[in-house]
């Protein structure tokens, strides 16, 4: 079993769509939760992180964990087409923080 | 702030050659993570480097090494070339938090 799971997608949304994507990890020492948006050719950027369970909000974005199911989920109101990218889920190391562990990413498209 | 800077950008190699990638990292950034991406993956851990030192590997052949200066920019090195390198090569900075910021990554493509 991989430490963080993550649905591949493709996800196809027309614009104003509220988008949810999703993760699920094993190792339940993990306490901090970070998702990266990926534009095609560029490296990943910081979008949330986010310490043990429940919600943090910023502008169109809420990242929500829940740490007794080992889920967590990124939300995207009024999405826009420059919201397609690629979104990472990962996690760091319980012991180091250097060392993320990223789920497969999911590819998603706003259609206009 | 220049971010996390990698350079080149993109690089063509033949098996069996060395390749060296560098990073520097955000500036008051001490740490340096390398990461490995493959075509429709999300990135692999390699190493990381802090205090110039090796602090941990991910499960990567010795193949794969690194180094990092006094001033913290960082360079990754690759032995033997073989065809499955080719990646986006992802460098990584971070100041003792979890936050970690990526530089725009190294495209190797291995012929």
């Amino acid at each position: 079993q991989k430490e963080v799971e993550q649905d591949p997608g493709p996800l196809s949304v027309p614009e104003g769509a509220i988008v949810s994507l999703n993760c699920t990890y094993s190792n339940s020492a993990f306490q901090y939760f970070m998702w990266y948006r990926q534009y095609s050719r560029k490296g990943p950027e910081l979008l949330m992180y986010t310490y043990s369970s429940g919600n943090k909000e910023d502008g169109r974005f809420t990242a929500q964990v829940d740490k007794s199911s080992k889920y967590i989920s990124l939300f995207i109101r009024d999405s826009q087409p420059s919201d397609s990218a690629t979104y990472l889920c990962a996690i760091p190391s319980a012991s180091s923080y250097g060392k993320l562990t990223f789920g497969q990413g999911t590819i998603l498209t706003v259609h206009p | 702030d220049a971010g996390v800077t990698q350079s080149p950008t993109h690089l063509i190699k033949t098996r069996g050659q060395q390749v060296t990638l560098r990073c520097s990292p955000k500036s008051g950034h001490d740490t340096v993570s390398w990461y490995q991406q493959a075509l429709g993956q999300g990135p692999q851990f390699i190493f990381q480097y802090y205090e110039e030192e090796e602090r941990q590997r991910g499960n990567f052949p010795d193949r794969f090494s690194g180094h990092q200066f006094p001033n913290y920019s960082s360079e990754l090195n690759v032995n033997a070339l073989l065809l499955g390198d080719s990646a986006l090569y992802l460098c990584a900075s971070s100041a003792g938090t979890a936050e970690a910021f990526f530089g725009q990554g190294t495209r190797l493509t291995v012929v």
